[in-house]
This record gives C-alpha cells, structure tokens and sequence, in this order.
C-alpha cells in the first residue's frame, strides 16, 4: 500500500484566517515532506520532518507552521496567508534508510485559495 | 549543486505514437537516484521509477521504458503507444541520498504530454 492521504482537497481561507492542512500515511515511513507547487511550475520543498522532528526548513516564511504529532501525521498549520499562497500544497513521505527505500510518495494534495 | 533539466515543455502526440521524454541531470556526486512522476490533472504526483546512479540497464515496464546513460548524464523516458490516459505532466527529479537522512528531490521543469485521438 503506498497511499498518502490529505485533507481537505480544496480550501478557501481569507487572510485572516487560522486553518490546518492534514496529511496522513500508514507505510511505516520515517520521513514526511510538505512542497508548495504553483500552476505549471514543479514541486518546492517546504518541510522535512525525520524521526518526527523538523530536519528541513527551507526558509519558508513563518505564517506556515508545521507540526508532526506522530511518524503517521503531518500537519501544516496556516495563518495570516497572502493571495500569492495560493497554490497546491503536497504531502510526500519515504522510508527513512539507505539503498533503495527512499523513494517520496505523495499524496493528492490540497488545493488552496486565499482571498 | 543539482540540476535537472528538462528541455520540452509541452509534447502533442496522436494516440498510438510512440513519444520520448528527455531528461538531462548535472551532479557532482557520485551516488544519487533518479526518479520519474506523472502528474495527471488530479494532482497527485505518481511514481513511475527510480533508478540508481549504479544501474545503468534499461528498464522496460509495459508501455513505459526508461534509458539511462551517464556517458551523456541523461534518463529519457518513452511511452510506446501512447493512450489518451498518458496525457499528464511528467517531472525528471534527482536525489542525492545519504545514509540516514531524508532525500531532497530536485525536480525538473516537466513536460506536458497531450495524446489526442
């Protein structure tokens, strides 16, 4: 089984507002992963988070707060967004060991508009 | 640093033709994995191979087949016969792993395939 699961598929969050994006895996994997991808642009790193504890941050600004309760959840927590965050948000995971376990599988995403 | 480069950024093609996409990496490492997605209009991005910077077999699954020469440093992909359902943006990544820590993927541009009847 190799799904990731994240909700919701769509939001639409005004700027002042506080909500969560959810992303959920049962593949026994160690390291979980948020991108941000615009229209026709590939994937950007957000997060990393390994052994639940944040390994990556790739200087993502701090209105995006993640968190990861435990190795199966991986939250993304959103306040005070701009227009310009508007964007797919992807959750991935991998095993977290050498050799050839370190494929990223991803799940559907969630589509979000700020207004 | 990385780089992958993937130069066509839309392809068209009828159904049933055959289509190869290119894909170009620079590394200075000398273990690292290289990946292909499918991006269908859902969103979700779909696993299509890894191969390792060791390997340099072709790999044939189905329709899909993946040439892969570090002579040239590039890993094409063709679909042979395409179908409608191929239709999709495909992205090239690199990951340069290291034993223990969470791979970072570098993701090509990607190609849009559009298969038309």
């Amino acid at each position: 089984d190799t799904e990731v699961t994240q909700t919701p598929k769509h939001l639409v969050m005004g700027m002042t507002n506080k909500k969560s994006l959810k992303c959920e895996q049962h593949m026994g994997h160690r390291a979980m992963y948020w991108y941000k991808q615009k229209a026709k642009k590939p994937p950007e790193l957000m997060f990393v988070y390994s052994y639940e504890k944040l390994s990556i941050n790739e200087s993502v600004p701090s209105r995006f707060s993640p968190e990861c309760p435990n190795s199966s959840l991986l939250n993304l927590h959103l306040h005070a967004l701009q227009p310009e965050d508007s964007a797919l948000y992807l959750c991935a995971s991998s095993q977290l060991s050498g050799g050839a376990l370190e494929t990223q599988y991803f799940g559907p995403g969630t589509r979000l508009l700020v207004l | 640093a990385q780089k992958v480069t993937q130069a066509q950024t839309e392809i068209s093609v009828v159904e049933k033709e055959d289509v190869t996409l290119d894909c170009v990496y620079e590394t200075r490492d000398t273990t690292y994995y290289l990946f292909w997605y499918k991006q269908p209009p859902s969103g979700e991005l779909v696993f299509l191979i890894r191969r390792n910077s060791f390997d340099e077999q072709n790999e044939i699954s189905g329709r899909y087949s993946w040439n892969f020469q570090k002579s040239t440093s590039s890993f094409n992909f063709t679909i042979t016969a395409s179908q409608v359902v191929d239709s999709a943006v495909y992205f090239c990544a690199l990951s340069n792993l290291r034993t223990g820590t969470a791979s970072k993927l570098t993701f090509g541009t990607g190609t849009r395939l559009q298969v038309t009847l």
